[in-house]
């Protein structure tokens, strides 16, 4: 069955440093590809996704992500955190010989500290 | 109002009960879900409707049952809940229900069944 694994369920960075929040996959084709934000009380908002083309794609509030077939990987990167970027972040794929159905990973807690 | 939301927002019940979530969009789409968000779980999507047909029921117990009255709205009636119940349950929807479309999140009702 397909799954999504979030290594990290906490990273702690400090603000102005870079971050990196892992995202593997298992899933047999060119998968579609999410990273969500959730705030605390809040719903999820989308970042960026990932279809196809260009494996590197750009998101909203300076995050972008790098689709790596080789390794399954769909790692989301920021150059340079800022307080407000403290929130939990899915990574969720989805595929179409599995319909139309997101899944989701665990989730990473970004904690940013001044 | 804009966007996607659910009143209400918090909700505490006993075990033999009856209560109804509500969900709306102002979006215009023709998809819409029910997830249950789980401290340190994946979300779980419990069932996806397209216009206002139930196309996804992810073996979710009767004591859920979902109402799609029309495309904007959707309905989750709770009865005689369990403890492990309690949750935090996104309402989402989508332009349709393919798997390239974004899902545009509500804030959730919190959930807690004594």
């Amino acid at each position: 069955a397909q799954s999504v694994t979030q290594p990290d369920i906490h990273i702690t960075v400090s603000e102005g440093a870079s971050l990196e929040l892992r995202c593997n996959y298992s899933y047999g084709a060119t998968p579609y590809l999410f990273w969500y934000v959730q705030s605390p009380g809040q719903g999820l908002q989308l970042l960026l996704k990932y279809f196809s083309g260009d494996t590197l794609v750009q998101g909203i509030k300076g995050f972008e992500a790098e689709f790596k077939r080789s390794q399954s990987s769909f790692n989301l990167r920021k150059p340079s955190v800022h307080w407000s970027d403290a929130a939990e972040y899915f990574c969720a794929v989805g595929a179409p010989e599995y319909g139309n159905k997101l899944v989701f990973g665990a989730g990473t807690i970004l904690r940013v500290k001044s | 109002e804009t966007g996607v939301t659910q009143t209400p927002r918090h909700l505490v019940m006993g075990m033999t009960n009856k209560k109804s979530l509500k969900c709306e969009q102002h979006l215009g789409h023709n998809a819409m879900y029910w997830y249950k968000q789980s401290a340190k779980k994946p979300l779980e999507l419990m069932f996806v409707y397209s216009l206002e047909e139930r196309v996804e029921n992810n073996s979710v117990p009767s004591r859920f049952s979902p109402e799609c009255p029309n495309s904007s709205h959707l309905f989750l009636h709770l009865h005689t809940l369990q403890p492990e119940d309690s949750a935090l349950y996104l309402c989402a929807s989508s332009p349709q229900f393919v798997g390239t479309d974004t899902q545009y999140f509500g804030p959730g009702t919190r959930l807690t069944v004594l």
